[in-house]
């Protein structure tokens, strides 16, 4: 595709409910990463994939946050018991393999109520 | 203490003028710099990307980074009304796989 596309591009979800949101890289972009970014702040890292492999995670907060990319492509991340501080925009970026310029999605902006 | 330290702003400038965008980080391993452009509900957009030290010009910009004082800047010329946003410096080390970003510089060109 011609960019990063998330979906949805807003949730609100009451507290403790689960939600899932999704990721459609770049068409051939190998490397895959999901970041949070809180009001006024900058995105802070939660995990990244090498095609279907998570290569790293050490950014998740809590085990209620889970990321999958079983085919090497559309990724998910989602997460569990959701909780008033997860209120979040959820940003996803891909990047070709041996290029280090990554390129973002619109995020996803979450609300727990 | 955070990687990455960039002042908020917000920074106000009448249009046309030259502005002048910093970071400073502290890992020493960091070789890739980063700025993003973010408008307002909007994902970051990559404006420019520089490896190791020196400089990279592009169009209306200029990415500088400085890596004996960890210091990166981003200069914008003739700026104009458009370029209203946030911005946000990244970095990486060598071979890494996460980027670390500042704060976010919010900046408006007054028409």
């Amino acid at each position: 595709g011609a960019g990063v596309s998330q979906s949805p591009r807003y949730k609100v979800a009451k507290r403790g409910q689960d939600v899932a949101l999704r990721c459609d890289p770049i068409s051939g972009h190998v490397s895959l990463f999901w970041y949070q970014q809180a009001l006024g702040q900058g995105p802070e890292f939660l995990t990244y994939f090498q095609n279907e492999a998570q290569l790293d995670k050490s950014g998740l907060p809590s085990d209620r946050f889970f990321a999958e990319r079983p085919e090497g492509s559309v990724s998910t991340l989602k997460i569990q018991r959701t909780q008033q501080e997860d209120s979040a925009v959820y940003l996803c970026a891909s990047r070709r393999q041996g290029n280090t310029e990554a390129f973002f999605g619109q995020g996803t902006r979450l609300t727990v109520v | 203490q955070k990687e990455v330290e960039q002042d908020p702003g917000p920074l106000s400038v009448p249009e046309g003028a030259i502005v002048s965008l910093n970071c400073t980080y502290s890992n020493s391993a960091f070789q890739y710099f980063m700025w993003y452009r973010q408008y307002s509900r909007k994902g970051p957009e990559l404006l420019m990307y520089t490896y190791s030290s020196g400089n990279k010009e592009d169009g209306r910009f200029t990415a500088q980074v400085d890596k004996s004082s960890k210091y990166i800047s981003l200069f914008i010329r003739d700026s104009q009304p458009s370029d209203s946003a946030t911005y946000l410096c990244a970095m990486s080390p060598s071979g890494g796989n996460q980027f670390y970003f500042g704060t976010g510089t919010s900046l408006t060109v007054i028409p």
